[in-house]
């Protein structure tokens, strides 16, 4: 089945730095890659996603990279604000196949210094 | 509130006692999920409904766990005689299914188990 190694596992950066957090997979198959956020005590909320057909995409300060040869993708935050300051988890999934299940990276706790 | 919901939100059990979740889907999502989050680490697929059919478990489900879903709507988690690695946050997701699409799942606030 399909696994998801993220890295790194904690992650500190001065506010206004950039972040970046990458994921790989180990399932070629998967064509489907969420971030999710988790904020303490919260539910993880969906940030930005991709497909695999597509190599990059981008909203305001977020933006995702994957490259599918290699299986990886990543997730990049810019001029990064305290309220950033969370967990992070890397997904992928099979969109037309059964469940699509969600397989989550261990996670990335993200803490931005003021 | 809209979103999905569970109930009870924290549930302090001792070993061996038998405890139940429920999770109320976003309305008119026809696909539920069950996720098992331990500390530290990302949220586990554990079992998957479509309408009322559970149509896949994860082997992280042993015998002591069963899920229903009676009507399509509500779902309810059951672990009979809890043992201490069952202690975790158990999540629930809803969405709605589209066929060669994904929809994002939308996650509940989730049950924090611990068991004593």
């Amino acid at each position: 089945g399909e696994n998801v190694e993220q890295h790194p596992s904690t992650l500190s950066v001065q506010e206004g730095d950039s972040a970046v957090i990458k994921c790989t997979y180990s399932d070629s198959a998967s064509n489907y890659f969420p971030w999710y956020k988790q904020e303490l005590g919260k539910r993880p909320q969906l940030i930005i996603d991709i497909r695999s057909n597509v190599g990059e995409k981008k909203d305001q300060r977020i933006a995702v990279t994957l490259n599918k040869t290699a299986k990886h993708f990543s997730l990049h935050i810019t001029e990064t604000q305290p309220e950033d300051s969370a967990v992070y988890f890397c997904a992928a999934t099979k969109v037309g196949q059964g469940a699509q299940k969600l397989v989550f990276g261990q996670g990335t706790r993200l803490t931005i210094n003021p | 509130d809209t979103g999905v919901s569970q109930d009870p939100r924290h549930k302090i059990t001792k070993r061996g006692q038998n405890v139940t979740f429920r999770c109320d889907p976003i309305s008119e999502h026809n696909r539920l999920y069950w996720y098992r989050q331990t500390l530290g680490q990302g949220p586990e697929f554990l079992t998957y409904f479509q309408n009322e059919a559970q149509l896949e478990k994860s082997r992280l489900l042993s015998d002591r766990f069963s899920a229903e879903r009676p009507k399509g709507s509500f779902s309810t988690l059951e672990i009979q005689r809890t043992e201490q690695g069952d202690s975790a946050m158990y999540l629930c997701a809803s969405s709605v299914s589209a066929s060669g699409l994904y929809n994002e799942q939308f996650f509940g606030p989730g049950t924090r188990l611990t068991v004593l």
